[in-house]
């Protein structure tokens, strides 16, 4: 059965501080792995990594994928209260239907 | 960016009664449909695939005949939960696709209470 563990589950943090969180899989058929950002509503897209040792960065968030260690890491400096959210990462196969399968999300909070 | 519409965002109902959840990709046509559940302080757990003219492929534990899902057209896609319960409440998103190997876009989810 695939899997995907997000560590930590939560974490708490003061504005301005640089936070890092894992994801790791054991998923059959890996073809990519997507981190996304879940505040109130629905998840919203943040990165999709397919290849290992790229970094992919959009403004304060970076992302990067290992597929040596089955794993990846998202980084986010400066942090403000407004990336208080839930961070997911999910796995995404290579063949067949699309499916993604979900970690357990990481909690984050920004105290100001 | 794509964007999708699910409505209605929240929904409260009584136990026995049915409620219909629509998800629509406004730019884009979806060919594959999922159908995710959240419960509180849990991830999302895919609940079925669905192609659109074909029948839906649901997850283990997921009852097919409670969670009926049509995908009529590649622009929208229903999913009805029959005789809710209590213990249907929770989170439902819907998550269309347009291609393979292209980042899956979710609706804004559908809050169900069930009294």
């Amino acid at each position: 059965e695939d899997k995907v563990v997000q560590s930590p589950l939560s974490l708490v943090v003061h504005e301005g501080d640089t936070v890092t969180l894992n994801c790791s899989y054991e998923v059959t058929n890996f073809r990519s792995l997507l981190w996304y950002k879940q505040e109130k509503k629905a998840p919203t897209f943040l990165f999709m990594l397919t290849s290992s040792g790229i970094e992919k960065k959009s403004g304060r968030l970076s992302s990067i994928l290992d597929k040596k260690e089955l794993s990846s890491i998202l980084n986010i400096t400066a942090t403000q209260t407004g990336d208080s959210a839930i961070y997911l990462c999910a796995t995404l196969p290579y063949f067949g239907n699309e499916k993604l399968t979900f970690g357990t999300g990481t909690r984050l909070t920004i105290i100001p | 960016g794509a964007v999708v519409s699910q409505h209605p965002s929240w929904v409260i109902c009584k136990s026995g009664t049915s409620v219909k959840i629509e998800c629509r990709s406004l730019d884009f046509q979806a060919t594959t449909m999922f159908w995710y559940r959240q419960f509180p302080k849990q991830s999302l757990m895919l609940m079925a695939t669905s192609n659109e003219g074909s029948k839906a492929t649901y997850e283990q534990g997921v009852e097919k005949d409670k969670f009926l899902i049509n995908h009529a057209s590649l622009t929208l896609s229903t999913l009805t939960v029959t005789s809710a319960h209590p213990e249907d409440s929770s989170f439902y998103i819907c998550s269309p696709q347009e291609g393979s190997n292209s980042p899956l876009h979710f609706g804004n989810g559908t809050r169900l209470t069930v009294t």
